[in-house]
């Protein structure tokens, strides 16, 4: 069975404090590696797609690599509006393409 | 604004009730998808049409079903609702079906079951 296990659940920084989130998959075959980002009460937002390890994307304060295990999520000196849920999904080789979520890392960073 | 728009942002409703959520997707997507939310459970994939025609399920419930129209825009129905049911519902859509093929994801239906 598909999996994909966010890591840490939550998570405080203080403004400027540069830090990393993890996303673990374990699928028959990766297809894409997708990062959203969700604020309270919206949709998820999508980020990034990744398709193989070692393929590294950046946007603003925020970069994404993918290793043949896992994905993190690196955000270098966050605001207070980079708080937010950051969800990782993960497409397996097969007849779908539909993705296998993680359950998020909460990332609040204080001012 | 992703450009995906549901309709109602809020509904209540009791057990055993049926409800319709409705999404239109993004101009020029063709691929529907639904997800529920909770706060146990995470985001779960429910189902996929694409041009009108079912394309991929997933853990979706025998009370629940869906259906995408030809001008596109799709509904969720929900019968004999149960306590359990209370969830945001998400609808997303794509260009197409590929793994290249982002979704993006409409704000929502709050679902509250009492």
């Amino acid at each position: 069975e598909d999996q994909v296990t966010q890591s840490p659940e939550a998570l405080r920084l203080q403004e400027g404090e540069s830090s990393s989130l993890n996303c673990s998959y374990t699928v028959s075959g990766l297809r894409g590696l997708f990062w959203y980002r969700q604020d309270p009460g919206k949709g998820p937002e999508f980020l990034f797609t990744l398709y193989s390890a070692g393929e590294e994307k950046e946007k603003e304060r925020l970069k994404a690599t993918l290793t043949k295990k896992e994905s993190f999520l690196h955000i270098t000196a966050p605001k207070p509006e980079d708080s937010a849920t950051y969800l990782c999904a993960a497409v397996a080789s097969g007849g779908s393409y539909i993705p296998t979520f993680g359950r998020g890392t909460s990332l609040i960073v204080h001012p | 604004d992703s450009g995906v728009t549901q309709t109602p942002k809020h509904l209540i409703t009791a057990t055993g009730q049926r409800v319709t959520l409705r999404c239109s997707p993004r101009s020029g997507d063709l691929s529907v998808y639904w997800y529920q939310q909770s706060l146990d459970q995470g985001l779960q994939f429910l189902i996929q049409y694409y041009n009108g025609e079912e394309r991929a399920k997933g853990n979706i419930l025998e009370r629940f079903s869906a259906q995408q129209f030809p001008d596109l825009h799709s509904e969720l129905n929900l019968s004999s609702l149960e306590l359990g049911d209370s969830a945001l519902y998400f609808c997303a859509s794509s260009v197409g079906v590929g793994t290249y093929n982002e979704q993006f994801f409409g704000p929502g239906t709050r679902l509250t079951v009492l």
